[in-house]
């Protein structure tokens, strides 16, 4: 499958702190998807982005489809610690198959 | 909504013994799909179901796996015989419509470990 080149791999935040992540691949997507998983959970979805140029808004959170249709960004603003966990970029080209980041592992300093 | 459900939530079963996950989809969605994670590998699609059909398995990793949807409200997920190798965690997602317009929306997962 395509492959995702996710990062940073991990970050340490402090608490009140803007966050972002990013995500580039070698192929083309339709659609690009943001998730977070919690220890002991699935992921769960944050944003979901299906144009290319698209910012999309979630809360704290922001994303951006890429023009290229290559990559994508996530934004957290003013973090807090609840925002501790891995997030997950995904991208689908077909209509079925995601191909997912390696992750990203926040970690809020104390 | 009770969301995906998939049990156990943890498995602990000695090489060479029968092991089977089970998965309830959200009402509705018609697509399932299991997924192994690793640190090693990350996520990865084992099998993706279609209506009740298997659409793709090409993520199976070998013989020992298999998986069955007997009907809309039901999967399983059988590895005979487990190996230690197949330490995991694995997920079960389903969604309505095929792709992602509704988003997969994934269970808590199964962490199995083969001794």
């Amino acid at each position: 499958g395509q492959q995702l080149n996710q990062s940073p791999q991990s970050m340490f935040i402090q608490e009140g702190e803007d966050v972002s992540m990013n995500c580039t691949s070698s192929s083309i997507f339709n659609t690009w998807l943001w998730y977070k998983q919690d220890p002991g959970e699935g992921p769960v979805l944050l944003i979901a982005l299906y144009k290319a140029g698209e910012l999309t808004s979630n809360g704290r959170l922001t994303a951006q489809f890429g023009i290229t249709r290559k990559d994508s960004f996530l934004n957290i603003s003013a973090s807090i610690p609840s925002d501790v966990g891995i997030y997950f970029c995904a991208g689908q080209f077909n209509d079925y198959k995601l191909s997912f980041g390696a992750g990203t592992t926040v970690t809020v300093r104390a | 909504d009770a969301g995906v459900i998939q049990s156990p939530r943890h498995e602990v079963t000695e090489m060479g013994q029968e092991v089977t996950l089970r998965c309830k989809p959200i009402s509705g969605h018609n697509s399932l799909f299991w997924y192994r994670q690793t640190m090693m590998r990350g996520l990865e699609l084992l099998i993706y179901f279609n209506n009740n059909v298997p659409i793709d398995d090409s993520g199976m990793p070998e013989d020992r796996f298999s998986a069955k949807m007997p009907n809309a409200s039901f999967s399983t997920l059988k590895i005979q015989p487990s190996e230690p190798r197949d330490s995991a965690v694995y997920f079960c997602a389903s969604s309505r419509i095929r792709g992602v317009i509704s988003g997969y929306t994934f269970g808590s997962g199964t962490r199995l470990t083969v001794v």
